[in-house]
């Protein structure tokens, strides 16, 4: 089993459309969580940390359920722009070198 | 925010030779640096972390020897592709860091080698 997964999509929806992703993850002592983005052929950039109480970053929702070690993430409203690899990262410790990334999740945002 | 630069972008190279990528943390000293490999439609696989002043400390089935990291200064990190081989093409990006970081981390742009 990997230490995160991802389904890798491909997710097409027409813009405006809410899209969810889900996440789930095998170590229990995982400390932080992170959704990244990864447009094709470049370096993953941080879209948002995941807090316990669920954070919300404009139309951008994640939420942590640590209960059942799953993470969520929630695009509402849908634009061209979106359209991306996202990537669920898991930090066990302190340390970068704990960081353990999904596969990611592919979305097209389509006109 | 810290910004990390990396170079070259892009990199095709003959089977057999070496290629060298730099690292570097253009706004701050960068204690730690991390160097992550990336094949299509996978995810981004930790090879090392190197120290800046120490040997780097490399990820089970990272062949140091293979794969030189020279972390000189505290801006600056080199990942040496040696005696390259068409396996070893991939998307290769670091990420620095100082101490540790309670948030998410910044990386590279990333180096995409293609070996022939």
């Amino acid at each position: 089993r990997k230490e995160v997964e991802q389904d890798p999509g491909p997710f097409n929806v027409p813009e405006g459309a809410t899209v969810a992703f889900n996440c789930t993850y095998s170590n229990s002592a995982s400390q932080s969580f992170f959704w990244y983005r990864q447009d094709c052929r470049k370096e993953p950039k941080l879209l948002m940390s995941v807090y316990s109480s669920g954070n919300e970053d404009g139309r951008f929702t994640a939420q942590l359920n640590r209960a059942s070690q799953y993470i969520s993430l929630l695009i509402r409203d849908s634009k061209l722009s979106d359209s991306a690899t996202y990537l669920c990262v898991v930090r066990t410790s302190g340390s970068a070198r704990q960081l353990t990334f999904g596969s990611g999740t592919q979305l097209t945002v389509l006109p | 925010g810290a910004v990390v630069s990396q170079h070259p972008s892009r990199v095709i190279c003959k089977s057999g030779t070496s290629v060298k990528i730099e690292c570097r943390s253009l706004d701050f000293q960068a204690t730690t640096m991390f160097w992550y490999r990336q094949f299509p439609k996978q995810s981004l696989m930790l090879m090392a972390t190197s120290n800046e002043g120490s040997k780097a400390t490399y990820e089970q089935g990272v062949e140091k020897d293979k794969f030189l990291i020279n972390h000189a200064s505290l801006t600056l990190s080199t990942l040496t592709v040696t005696s390259a081989h068409p396996e070893d093409s991939s998307f290769y990006i670091c990420s620095a860091t100082v101490g540790e970081v309670l948030d998410g981390y910044t990386f590279g742009s990333g180096t995409r080698l293609t070996v022939v």
